[in-house]
């Protein structure tokens, strides 16, 4: 079935340090690929997308590039800042049955410390 | 501003009685959404809805109902809440625009205890 596997937390940097969130998943087909943000207290904002293999999305300085190959979606940010503080969930969607459903990693915390 | 709004924020309560989270969104999005959300897990879907009257079962929905019974609304419902279902539950909404490549929009989520 599908899945989403995320590299486990929390991970702990210091500002302007470079970040990386190790991001696989397991999919039939071709699903588009999301990293949503959840701040403290406050539901998830989708953070970017891709929606085909070897496309890139890019927000906020973050990045990611779908994978294929690799099956990844990995998550980069060259000089992370304490506001950047938040859980970070990968998810799919394989829009199967009409559902659009998401499927979501087990999200990583990652705390910058200034 | 388009949003989706839950109802309540946290909620305590005690095993066996009746509650309702609501969720409403102003998008007139076509896909509403149920997800809960624990420690280790991610979220994970409880019921979703493809439009009006229209609903089914996602990856968890035992204990759980859903009406869909107007566009903007589609509320919760535990007829005889038990600890287990102790967790952070959000709400989502998007378009039925594409093949999945529509971001879902999420409310701010509700804290139920469950005693």
């Amino acid at each position: 079935g599908n899945s989403v596997t995320q590299m486990e937390g929390p991970v702990t940097l210091s500002e302007e340090a470079f970040l990386t969130i190790n991001c696989t998943y397991t999919a039939t087909g071709y699903p588009s690929l999301f990293w949503y943000v959840q701040y403290p207290g406050e539901g998830l904002q989708l953070l970017l997308k891709a929606t085909k293999a070897d496309d890139k999305g890019s927000n906020k300085g973050f990045e990611a590039t779908y994978r294929k190959e690799t099956t990844s979606f990995h998550l980069e940010k060259g000089s992370v800042q304490v506001s950047d503080s938040a859980v970070y969930f990968c998810a799919l969607s394989r829009f199967s049955g009409n559902t659009g459903k998401l499927i979501f990693g087990q999200g990583t915390t990652l705390q910058v410390k200034p | 501003e388009a949003q989706v709004t839950q109802n309540p924020r946290y909620l305590i309560t005690v095993t066996g009685k009746k509650l309702t989270v609501t969720c409403s969104q102003n998008m007139n999005h076509e896909y509403m959404s149920w997800y809960r959300q624990d420690p280790g897990l991610g979220l994970r879907q409880i019921y979703y809805s493809m439009n009006v009257e229209v609903t089914d079962k996602g990856d968890v929905p035992e204990g759980y109902k859903v009406s869909r019974k107007e566009k903007r609304n589609f509320p919760l419902i535990l007829e005889s809440p038990s600890p287990n279902q102790t967790s952070l539950y959000f709400c989502a909404s998007s378009s039925r625009l594409g093949t999945g490549n529509q971001p879902q929009h999420f409310g701010d989520g509700t804290r139920l205890s469950i005693l």
